[in-house]
């Protein structure tokens, strides 16, 4: 089954906290891509990855092929971060992304 | 470019009633894709284009109908609308699914419909 699971569901961080999101999948990917919804409902695309690591000012993302896992870090965590954090994997079988529910992230000043 | 936009934002439709959710890309991308987006769920595809003219059924196709007539339309219809397709509807669109960067999907705001 394509499932995409994320973990934690809910997490609250202190402002500078260094937050990590985790992303597990199934079975093998060509693509894994994190998201991020504002609290208006808009969905912005934060990283799309393959292998290895990306870098895109304080957001960091990693994927482990071998353990089908990806993690999102945030380091020196702002209000402005609080969010909803989604991961998505486009499996090797198919042509359209498995979603996972969504990682809820609030930051307190 | 306004990249992806879609109408009407906010909608409450009666059983039984029907109406067309608008989605318009700017970007020239080839792929374009249909998201529900339920309470606690993962956001779900209901039917997504590879073109003009080529349409195919995601994962939850049932109760909804598309047409790609042009690269930048895509628009979804709900025949009879039952509460169960009360949802947040998000369209997307990437450009084609060859190298890696051409993956990434790019989402309108959405529309957040009601049926009672």
């Amino acid at each position: 089954k394509n499932e995409v699971e994320q973990s934690p569901q809910n997490l609250t961080a202190q402002e500078e906290e260094f937050i990590t999101i985790n992303c597990s999948y199934s079975v093998g990917i060509s693509a894994l891509h994190w998201l991020q919804q504002h609290p208006g409902g808009g969905i912005v695309s934060l990283f799309m990855l393959s292998s290895g690591k990306k870098k895109h000012g304080r957001l960091i993302a990693t994927i482990n092929i071998q353990e089908k896992h990806s993690s999102l870090h945030i380091t020196a965590s702002h209000p402005r971060d609080s969010a909803v954090y989604i991961c998505a994997a486009l499996y090797l079988t198919g042509n359209q992304f498995y979603f996972g529910t969504g990682t809820s992230l609030t930051v307190i000043p | 470019n306004a990249g992806v936009t879609q109408t009407p934002k906010f909608r409450i439709l009666k059983i039984g009633q029907s109406m067309t959710l608008q989605c318009t890309q700017d970007m020239n991308h080839n792929y374009m894709y249909w998201y529900r987006q339920d309470p606690g769920m993962g956001l779900k595809l209901i039917y997504y284009s590879v073109g003009a003219g080529i349409t195919d059924k995601g994962e939850v196709p049932n109760g909804y109908n598309v047409s790609r007539s042009t690269t930048e339309d895509f628009p979804l219809r709900l025949e009879l609308a039952a509460p169960s397709q009360t949802s947040v509807y998000f369209c997307a669109s990437s450009p084609y699914q060859r190298v890696l960067t051409s993956y990434e999907q790019y989402f309108g705001p959405g529309t957040r419909l009601t049926v009672t």
